[in-house]
């Protein structure tokens, strides 16, 4: 089955710097999805990309995804503390698009 | 900005008990979907429903587990009996169609005791 994993499991930065998720899958997929979860709270959506989609951007955040490698990356750009959070890839495919997540990066941003 | 709405958001009930978890999807979509996160593990998925029946479920989903759409607007999670280890978030999800954005609702905290 297909399997999204982050990796670093956490990430500690500074205000104004830029992190970098990575998150593998296992199977073919028909997008991937970036999502932010504040301690305790509901899934943020962020970003969709598809298969057959390379890189996409929305506002200080850009993804990029390789299919031959079944990996994506989350780069946010001039990190501020409120974007300390959990950030979850989740992979799409299959006949009926659920979603499989991963265990997740905890991302903290320092003032 | 629509948004999935839920509620409760916190439901503690005895082991046992049947609870009903209850979603209000954005208007305009056509899919939708449960999922639960057990505290420190990855989010689950349980179900997808689609036309007004099931379209795929998880092993989780088993016996205990229903889903419904009473009305146009209503989407619920009934668990018959529950158990200890039913306790969880639960989130539900929904989308405009097939491979598009899913977006979740604050989730329901379920604690069974």
């Amino acid at each position: 089955s297909q399997q999204g994993e982050e990796d670093p499991q956490a990430l500690s930065i500074q205000e104004g710097e830029n992190a970098t998720m990575n998150c593998s899958y296992k199977t073919s997929i028909n997008n991937l999805q970036w999502y932010r979860q504040n301690s305790g709270r509901g899934l943020v959506h962020l970003i969709l990309i598809r298969s057959n989609e390379r890189e996409k951007h929305s506002g200080r955040l850009r993804v990029t995804l390789d299919t031959s490698k079944k990996s994506s990356s989350l780069l946010i750009t001039a990190s501020r503390a409120a974007d300390t959070a959990s950030y979850f890839c989740a992979a799409s495919g299959g006949s009926n698009y659920k979603l499989t997540f991963g265990k997740g990066t905890l991302l903290t941003v320092n003032p | 900005e629509p948004e999935v709405t839920q509620t409760p958001s916190h439901q503690v009930t005895q082991m046992g008990q049947e609870v009903i978890l209850r979603c209000v999807p954005i208007s305009n979509h056509l899919y939708f979907y449960w999922y639960r996160q057990i505290l420190g593990q990855k989010v689950e998925f349980l179900v997808s429903f689609y036309n007004n029946e099931i379209s795929e479920k998880s092993e989780i989903f088993d016996d205990q587990f229903s889903v419904e759409r009473p009305d146009g607007s209503n989407f619920t999670l009934k668990i018959r009996s529950t158990k200890l280890e039913d306790s969880a978030m639960y989130f539900c999800a929904s989308s405009a169609a097939e491979g598009h954005e899913q977006y979740f609702g604050p989730g329901t905290r379920l604690t069974v005791t």
